[in-house]
């Protein structure tokens, strides 16, 4: 079973410009999550969706990060205008459902540097 | 609200030395409890989890008991690996409409030979 691919795995930006990165969750998980995790920190969950319905946004910056799921499956990030302090890691995660006990899948992450 | 804290890091073991990790957590309702480890260059993964107190979660040698009379889920194994050098994180989820997965700040773990 393939995992949660994530890309790119690298984007170098400098301030101001636009950035978007893009998940595609396993197959048949329906709950996917994007989270941002800074240096030394643990990841903090932006939002979430089930199928292509965002249950959970509260903790998304929407004046510059925006996110869909367009037909339940993939899923898109993006930030406009980047600042500085945006550089960090994006991971994107799915799990067939959305108990308490359920197991996320992580995907490997994209690490954003905006200069 | 709900938090995970987890020792101060990074931790140095040799091969072989027997390994803890403490896990204390708070918590407005029942959690469940979960390590995820992350190896270089790659996405977390889960180690192992547990759903109830008193609850043992194992794999790969590594085990972690749920005690809810002291609010922690410390992870142990008796005899570490070089391939186990990694960042762990503890972390815990407590069901409700808008439940989410809080992350303690993960420690490194390094084994040399």
């Amino acid at each position: 079973e393939a995992g949660v691919v994530q890309s790119p795995r690298y984007k170098i930006i400098e301030k101001k410009q636009p950035v978007a990165f893009w998940c595609n969750p396993i197959s048949g998980h329906n709950t996917l999550y994007w989270y941002l995790q800074n240096l030394g920190q643990g990841p903090e969950l932006l939002i979430r969706y089930e199928n292509e319905e965002a249950v959970d946004d509260s903790q998304l910056p929407k004046d510059r990060f925006s996110a869909e799921r367009l037909k339940g499956v993939d899923s898109t990030l993006k930030i406009q205008p980047a600042e500085l302090g945006d550089s960090a890691v994006y991971l994107c995660a799915s799990s067939r459902g959305n108990g308490a006990s359920e197991t996320q899948y992580f995907g490997p992450g994209t690490r954003l540097l905006v200069l | 609200g709900n938090s995970v804290t987890q020792m101060e890091g990074p931790v140095t073991l040799s091969e072989e030395a027997f390994l803890t990790i403490n896990c204390t957590y708070t918590a407005t309702g029942y959690p469940s409890l979960f390590w995820y480890v992350q190896y270089p260059g790659e996405g977390l993964q889960l180690l192992l989890k547990a759903t109830k107190a008193d609850d043992k979660g194992s794999n790969k040698g590594f085990e972690a008991t749920y005690r809810k009379e002291t609010t922690s889920f410390h992870l142990e194994k008796g005899s570490v690996q070089v391939s186990d050098s990694a960042v762990y994180f503890c972390a815990l989820r407590v069901a409700g409409a808008n439940s989410k997965l809080t992350f303690g700040k993960g420690i490194t773990l390094s084994v040399r030979p």
